[in-house]
């Protein structure tokens, strides 16, 4: 079966810095994609990666490694607005989007 | 353009009732796709159309549930009979190419459910 692993929650202090990992066993591998959801709200777009290495974007990367079948999205100079939860997609090989469960991610101050 | 919009954004019905979600995607997106989130299942695929024509519906529950794209701008999700257990935020989202690794999915605001 198709698999994407993500912790449930995590929690960090406001200027930290976070890493949110994110493992995948997927039949085909099409790209992965990780979309910031806050409560109440859609989620929307934050990054994608389909070659290995790290992507940036502001104050947040995502890395990339599919030998491992595993990335990470990295958040800087959190700010109390980045509490949300954070969901891993994976395209695999009929280009449907895998949805990991999500990992709420809570700031404090 | 306006994004993907549906409605109605929030729904309170009693079981057994017939409920009726609406989507309009963004326009010039070929490809359109339903989907379910619950704190336990998170975000589940239900169907997805590509040029207005069901592609996969293999993630739809039941036979209770049935969606439909009558046209490029317009789909809908019906529910009939509801249950309680269909309480959940339903998303619409669409996509301009799916073949095209990259391309992301945009959201609409969901419609929250809830069937007493």
């Amino acid at each position: 079966g198709q698999n994407i692993d993500q912790p449930t929650e995590m929690t960090a202090t406001e200027g930290a810095i976070v890493q949110i990992n994110c493992t995948y066993q997927t039949s085909g591998f099409n790209g992965l994609f990780w979309y910031q959801q806050h409560a109440g709200e859609a989620p929307t777009f934050l990054s994608y990666n389909v070659l290995d290495g790290l992507e940036e974007k502001g104050r947040f990367s995502s890395f990339l490694s599919r030998s491992k079948g595993y990335s990470y999205l990295l958040l800087k100079e959190l700010q109390m607005k980045d509490s949300a939860s954070y969901l891993c997609a994976v395209k695999d090989s009929n280009y449907q989007l895998i949805w990991g469960a999500g990992t709420k991610l809570i700031i404090k101050p | 353009d306006a994004g993907v919009i549906q409605s109605p954004r929030h729904e309170v019905t009693e079981m057994g009732q017939e409920v009726t979600l609406r989507c309009k995607p963004i326009s010039g997106h070929d490809y359109l796709f339903w989907y379910r989130q619950t704190m336990m299942r998170g975000l589940e695929l239900l169907i997805y159309f590509n040029n207005n024509v069901p592609i996969d519906d293999s993630g739809m529950p039941e036979d209770r549930f049935s969606a439909k794209m009558p046209n490029a701008s317009f789909s809908t999700l019906k529910i009939q009979p509801s249950e309680p257990r269909d309480s959940a935020v339903y998303f619409c989202a669409s996509s301009p190419i799916l073949r095209d690794s990259y391309n992301e999915q945009f959201f609409g605001p969901g419609t929250r459910l809830t069937v007493l």
